[in-house]
């Protein structure tokens, strides 16, 4: 099956500063690569979507990039926020029901 | 006000004692599915459901069951909790597969002892 890899665990940047999140996933035939957020003790909520046959996505602060000659896909953050402070979650999925999660990231945006 | 509705919030059993978590969702979604979080694991999709009597395992089904008898309601369903399945579960629903936004429930807190 699916296995995804993400890294870092652990990001701590200042305000302002940019922050990069990287995945890596194992099936070559994976289509689909959502990105959720999940503020503390809140729910995940998707912020950002691509499927594979687009390189890059934007909005306003956020993107993602997406490499399917190396199997991996990172997530962009820019002039980062306070706010933007939350676990990450990468996703990945070949088939219309199965998502695979990778293990999330804690980002921590001091003021 | 369209949600997902997971219940209880939180839940405190023995091992053995069967248990339901119930799901369920008012936006008429065709998919649902249930996720557990653990640290450092992310979450992990337990099984899903394509629609109505359609179910399927995700990646740790083991010791857990789902049924969809109707499109809004999808419960878990632990006949035999063990401690290992002392978690956060989530449901969440689309209305297309999972190439639609999931909108995930509050999460269920589950302790098992």
């Amino acid at each position: 099956g699916e296995n995804v890899e993400q890294h870092p665990s652990t990001l701590s940047v200042q305000e302002g500063d940019s922050a990069v999140i990287k995945c890596t996933y194992s099936d070559s035939a994976s289509n689909y690569f959502p990105w959720y957020k999940q503020e503390l003790g809140k729910r995940p909520q998707l912020i950002i979507d691509i499927r594979s046959n687009v390189g890059e996505k934007k909005d306003q602060r956020i993107a993602v990039t997406l490499n399917k000659t190396a199997k991996h896909f990172s997530l962009h953050i820019t002039e980062t926020q306070p706010e933007d402070s939350a676990v990450y979650f990468c996703a990945a999925t070949t088939s219309y029901g199965k998502l695979t999660f990778g293990q999330g990231t804690i980002l921590t945006v001091h003021p | 006000e369209a949600q997902v509705t997971q219940n209880p919030r939180y839940l405190i059993t023995v091992t053995g004692k069967k248990l339901t978590v119930t799901c369920s969702q008012n936006m008429n979604h065709e998919y649902m599915s249930w996720y557990r979080q653990d640290p450092g694991l992310g979450l992990r999709q337990i099984y899903y459901s394509m629609n109505v009597e359609v179910t399927d395992k995700g990646d740790v089904p083991e010791g857990y069951k789902v049924s969809r008898k109707e499109k809004r309601n999808f419960p878990l369903i632990l006949e035999s909790p063990s401690p290992n399945q002392t978690s956060l579960y989530f449901c969440a629903s689309s209305p297309q597969g999972i190439y639609s936004p999931l909108h995930f429930g509050n999460g269920t807190r589950l302790t098992v002892t």
